[in-house]
């Protein structure tokens, strides 16, 4: 039982590349998010999807795009990258409100 | 809006002492409350949560914590540290509807000291 995977696990990017991390849950979870992790400042949600097809903004939406391709997979883009987004991104999913679930992360590097 | 406050960013305790690490929130209703565990280099796990009924719950690995709607606290306590507990604590709530988002706390690093 995988749970959240998330890929990659650790990458190192120029300023201005793009790229896209990758989710996903095999828990049969509806709602799914990406969060980032920066130090003294906990997670902070940039996007949720409560359904498939369904995408919504969180705290720290500037810079990033998503996509709720199908029930198991929820992926966060950034299209053109800044050393502001250097970070450890996490994704996570829950189908009720009593517990989420997490990826082991991505930390991301921007040079 | 919701708001966590985690008191303390790192919290020392030495072997076989009591670990008490503090939440106070902020919301216009009693929210749902979490408290996650972060190991080095690890996702986040769910040590306890409270959601309804008892206010003192019980979480995996002799961890507890008590619902204190009067003070909006969940302070997260375990009776005796132990080496293994050292990791950063996250303490989360939730709205009870609309977004079902965690809202989290800046986190306390907890270190045993033997």
């Amino acid at each position: 039982n995988a749970g959240v995977t998330q890929t990659p696990k650790f990458q190192v990017l120029k300023t201005g590349q793009s790229m896209t991390l990758q989710c996903a849950q095999d828990m049969n979870h509806n709602s799914m998010y990406w969060y980032r992790q920066d130090p003294g400042m906990g997670l902070r949600l940039i996007y949720y999807s409560a359904s498939e097809g369904t995408t919504d903004k969180g705290e720290v939406p500037n810079g990033y795009n998503v996509s709720r391709l199908n029930k198991r997979e929820f992926s966060l883009r950034l299209e053109s990258a800044a050393p502001s987004q250097t970070s450890v991104y996490f994704c996570a999913s829950n189908r009720g409100r009593t517990e989420a679930f997490f990826g082991q992360g991505t930390r991301l590097t921007v040079v | 809006a919701q708001s966590v406050t985690q008191l303390g960013s790192h919290v020392s305790v030495s072997e076989g002492a009591l670990v008490l690490l503090r939440c106070n929130y902020s919301s216009s209703v009693p929210p749902y409350l979490f408290w996650y565990v972060q190991y080095p280099n690890q996702g986040l796990q769910l040590l306890l949560k409270y959601t309804t009924g008892a206010t003192l719950v019980k979480g995996i690995n002799g961890f507890e914590a008590e619902f204190k709607k009067s003070e909006t606290s969940f302070h997260l306590t375990k009776p005796s540290a132990h080496m293994s507990d050292a990791a950063e604590y996250f303490c989360a709530v939730s709205e009870r509807t609309g977004r079902r988002a965690l809202t989290f706390g800046s986190g306390t690093r907890l270190q045993v000291q033997p």
